[in-house]
């Protein structure tokens, strides 16, 4: 069965700092990776995704995930936050086979200071 | 382009009340989702729909219904509410494969 992990609950970052929130699946097959961003009371954005093209994939806003199948993870980067970045952050999997479920992780808070 | 609509954006019920939370979408997808989301726990599948006519239990389906009432429609029923479905509801639609879901403004739904 696949399943996400994010590791960080929260990350805090000063404006003009780089981000990293970090994401390890499960999956049986290759998977379809994604990032939705989601700001307070508000729907879910998608980022990026990842579908079996490049490995590095870049999204909107600046920021990048590269796919690295041998250390199963997908990491969010952005080489320098802003304040509108601060939002949650969800990083999904989507196997291609049977129903093809997406599955959410826990989700990622990222705080952002002046 | 209007994507996934859902109503009602807010509810507040009364234990034991029941509702039905509609979801449309333009895009002419087959898969249609209901998610419900909690804090600290992401977004968990509520029931799952992979085309007209067909739904399926997803991860916590405990104390609701849904209806896939054609290709474009698919609702969610609360029939006796209790204080734990207090949440935020989102409906998404996707095409199968390896493409992203698109999700609507969710609702917030309060049971007193």
């Amino acid at each position: 069965a696949q399943s996400v992990t994010q590791l960080d609950s929260h990350v805090s970052v000063s404006e003009g700092t780089p981000v990293l929130l970090r994401c390890n699946y499960s999956s049986s097959y290759s998977p379809s990776l994604f990032w939705y961003v989601q700001h307070p009371n508000k729907g879910l954005q998608l980022l990026l995704k990842y579908t079996s093209a490049a490995t590095l994939v870049k999204g909107i806003n600046g920021f990048e995930a590269e796919f690295k199948k041998s250390e199963t993870s997908f990491h969010l980067t952005k080489p320098s936050a802003h304040m509108s970045d601060a939002a949650e952050y969800f990083c999904v999997v989507r196997e291609p086979t049977g129903f093809q479920k997406l599955v959410f992780g826990t989700g990622t808070r990222l705080l952002v200071s002046p | 382009n209007a994507g996934v609509t859902q109503t009602p954006k807010f509810q507040v019920l009364k234990t034991g009340q029941s509702m039905t939370l509609q979801c449309a979408q333009d895009m002419n997808h087959n898969s249609m989702y209901w998610y419900r989301q909690d804090p600290g726990m992401g977004l968990r599948l509520i029931y799952y729909s992979a085309s007209e006519g067909t739904t399926d239990k997803g991860e916590v389906p405990n104390g609701y219904n849904v209806s896939r009432l054609n290709k474009r429609e698919f609702s969610l029923r609360l029939e006796s509410a209790a204080p734990s479905q207090t949440s935020v509801y989102f409906c998404a639609s996707s095409e199968e494969g390896y493409t992203e879901a698109f999700f609507g403004q969710g609702t917030r739904l309060t049971v007193v």
